[in-house]
């Protein structure tokens, strides 16, 4: 069964970067995409952004600034970098495995169906 | 401020069913597939009904999904006390280079 262990630094100052890392176990990265989604507190989800086992990313608009999403096939990894945080990126993060459906026209991205336990984000001064 | 629209809470009573909106737009709902998460309280989110209507294995038949045009619901009938939960719907979106977007999720409570 595959299962997503992730983990990364809690606490964090206005302006320092966000470093979190997601392993996947009993599985392959292969086949399907790597999402990262994260929700303030009291708040609903938000979709960070997404790869590939080929390094193939898609990122929210609203972050893809600040955002770096990648891989690491060697160890079955993949890692979220969000640069100058501020308290409004106070939230716990999930990563999560999407499934994908190829068609004849290309690939459908399905349900997150996998799911890690959550890191919670702390900035603060 | 979600894209996708949800009711803040829902309630019913044991046995009961009730259901819960989720409205969209043509780049989300209008064409793509509808998603529903279940997040218990303190615990990640699962997922509960994919591509509109379809229940993942270990997924009573009491939940059920449906969708038309560029809104979807979640149905729970025969509501027990473990149901209290949020519960979120998603879709990809596909304005801009795509991405997901969700609801901002509804707090079911049985009383």
């Amino acid at each position: 069964q595959v299962q997503l262990q992730q983990w990364g630094a809690g606490l964090l100052k206005p302006s320092e970067t966000l470093s979190l890392t997601c392993a996947v176990y009993g599985g392959s990265l292969s086949g399907y995409y790597w999402s990262w989604i994260r929700q303030s507190p009291g708040q609903g989800l938000e979709w960070i952004g997404e790869i590939n086992h080929s390094g193939s990313t898609n990122y929210n608009p609203s972050l893809k600034t600040r955002v770096t999403i990648s891989v690491d096939t060697s160890k079955n990894q993949f890692s979220l970098k969000l640069s100058s945080v501020s308290a409004a990126d106070t939230a716990v993060y999930y990563c999560a495995r999407e499934d994908i459906v190829v068609t004849v026209a290309g690939y459908i991205h399905d349900a997150f169906d996998i799911w890690g336990q959550g890191t919670m984000v702390t900035v603060s001064s | 401020q979600s894209v996708l629209t949800q009711p803040p809470s829902a309630s019913g009573t044991p046995g009961q069913r009730v259901t819960i909106s989720c409205s969209g737009s043509s780049s989300n709902i209008g064409s793509n597939y509808v998603y529903w998460y279940q997040q218990l309280p303190g615990t990640a989110p699962k997922l509960l009904i994919y591509r509109n209507n379809q229940r993942p294995s270990g997924v009573p038949d009491r939940f059920s999904g449906s969708k038309s045009g560029t809104s979807a619901s979640l149905a729970i009938s025969g509501l027990r006390s473990e149901d209290e939960a949020d519960y979120y719907c998603a879709a990809w979106d596909d304005s801009l280079s795509g991405l997901w977007v969700f609801g901002g999720g509804t707090k079911l409570t049985v009383l």
